[in-house]
């Protein structure tokens, strides 16, 4: 069974600092992947997509890759502020693209 | 706009008095489910449909039920709510083969006391 995992749990920078969020998952054969975004008490905000052929996305100052042979993947924040302050989550499809298994989550704080 | 509806989106209600809580989605997609959020626990899957009246149980289905009569519509009920189902609830839905990833609704806060 899949299992998702979220390293670290919290992350605390101060503004304009680069960042990577680590998610890792168990079982390589997953059809993609998804990075939300969640603030507190709210829904998730899809930030990136990859899909399983592909080894990044890129939006604005994210970066999101893939390696699938390692099971990881990887957030990348440039120039952090304090309006990323957030909860993020990442999620495995299963190989047919549906049942997303969610990792528990790094909840990152961007200081003034 | 393309979205996901969930109804209420607060609720506070007593043990064993029957709810459901409603999601809807407009952009005609295939797989519609229901995931609850606790803390430290995470996001768990409750129960998930494929395609008009095909459903089948995530990880956490006890005490819940879903229907899928339409394409657009998966309600969640509670029969019988008891104070351990006090959760955030999520809704999300994906094209057959989630190409484009899920779409989340904005969640249902759910109090049972």
């Amino acid at each position: 069974k899949q299992e998702v995992t979220q390293i670290p749990a919290a992350l605390s920078v101060p503004e304009g600092e680069n960042l990577v969020l680590n998610c890792s998952f168990t079982d390589s054969a997953i059809y993609n992947l998804q990075w939300f975004r969640q603030d507190p008490g709210k829904g998730l905000t899809s930030l990136l997509l990859i899909q399983s052929s592909q080894r990044e996305q890129t939006s604005g100052r994210l970066n999101a890759s893939l390696d699938k042979s390692s099971g990881r993947s990887t957030l990348y924040i440039a120039a952090s502020q304090p309006g990323d302050s957030a909860t993020y989550l990442c999620a495995a499809s299963d190989n047919y693209g549906q049942n997303f298994v969610f990792g528990p989550g790094t909840r990152l704080s961007v200081l003034p | 706009e393309a979205q996901v509806t969930q109804n209420p989106r607060y609720l506070i209600t007593v043990t064993g008095k029957k709810l459901t809580v409603t999601c809807s989605q407009n952009m005609n997609h295939e797989y519609m489910s229901w995931y609850r959020q606790d803390p430290g626990l995470g996001l768990r899957q409750i129960y998930y449909s494929m395609n008009v009246e095909v459903t089948d149980k995530g990880d956490v289905p006890e005490g819940y039920k879903v229907s899928r009569k339409e394409k657009r519509n998966f309600p969640l009920i509670l029969e019988s709510p008891s104070p351990n189902q006090t959760s955030l609830y999520f809704c999300a839905s994906s094209l057959k083969g989630s190409y484009n990833g899920y779409t989340f609704g904005s969640g249902t806060r759910l109090t049972v006391v």
